[in-house]
């Protein structure tokens, strides 16, 4: 089973920062690579696939880039519905695994 | 609109069983892949079931193969999880996703005597 890690654990920042999160595998994981957002009391929502494209719909100010193991997502401007908390997740190998989260909070 | 409505969870003991059901609408069920993912209270999501679009393939999350079957009926556009020998571990909010970025509200299983 491919282990993902994902860095921090939390992250305290003010609107409008720019924030990245990281996301490693244990093993290449080519471009297989998701980033989801979950808001309290919702379904993780999908940003990012294949490492670095957008989902329908989503901002700009959102960018995934990485591949093989070592994945990065940033938020350029942090608005107030970025308040959340972040995923990754490789779909290269089954089983389908996540990272176990990054929270990124206000100051 | 693409609508998954999950339903079936609640309160089961220990060593018990409870079938989920999704019932899908606003695109050709027959010609997607479903699959299950749950989310146990303070922890991340956890993939737990795919099935192909015909239904003749399935895969599991090692922590539920062998207790837990996927299934589908296209004429009812319906995706069900048989869970059985049920423990602590598997409560959690179940949701039914057509892909990666449609899930549906979810259904909450407590496993509990």
């Amino acid at each position: 089973e491919i282990v993902m890690t994902q860095s921090p654990a939390t992250l305290s920042v003010s609107p409008g920062d720019k924030v990245t999160l990281s996301c490693r595998a244990s093993q290449s994981v080519d471009s297989d690579l998701l980033w989801y957002r979950q808001k309290p009391g919702q379904a993780p929502s999908l940003l990012i696939h294949d490492a670095s494209t957008r989902a329908t719909g989503i901002p700009a100010r959102f960018s995934g880039s990485g591949s093989g193991a070592e994945f990065t997502l940033i938020i350029s401007s942090l608005q107030s519905e970025d308040f959340a908390l972040y995923y990754c997740q490789q779909v290269k190998n089954w089983p389908w695994t996540f990272g176990q989260g990054t929270k990124v909070e206000i100051k | 609109e693409v609508q998954l409505v999950e339903s079936g969870g609640g309160l089961v003991q220990p060593g018990g069983s409870l079938r989920l059901s999704c019932a899908v609408s606003g695109f050709t069920f027959s010609t997607y892949a479903m699959s299950w993912v749950r989310q146990a209270p303070g922890k991340g999501p956890e993939w737990v079931s795919v099935i192909n679009d015909s239904g003749s393939s399935t895969y599991y999350a090692d922590s539920v193969r062998g207790r837990f079957t996927v299934s589908r009926d296209s004429a009812k556009n319906t995706l069900y999880l048989q869970m059985n020998s049920l423990r602590a571990e598997d409560t959690a909010i179940y949701y039914c996703a057509k892909s990666f970025g449609e899930w549906g509200l979810g259904t909450l299983v407590i496993v509990s005597s």
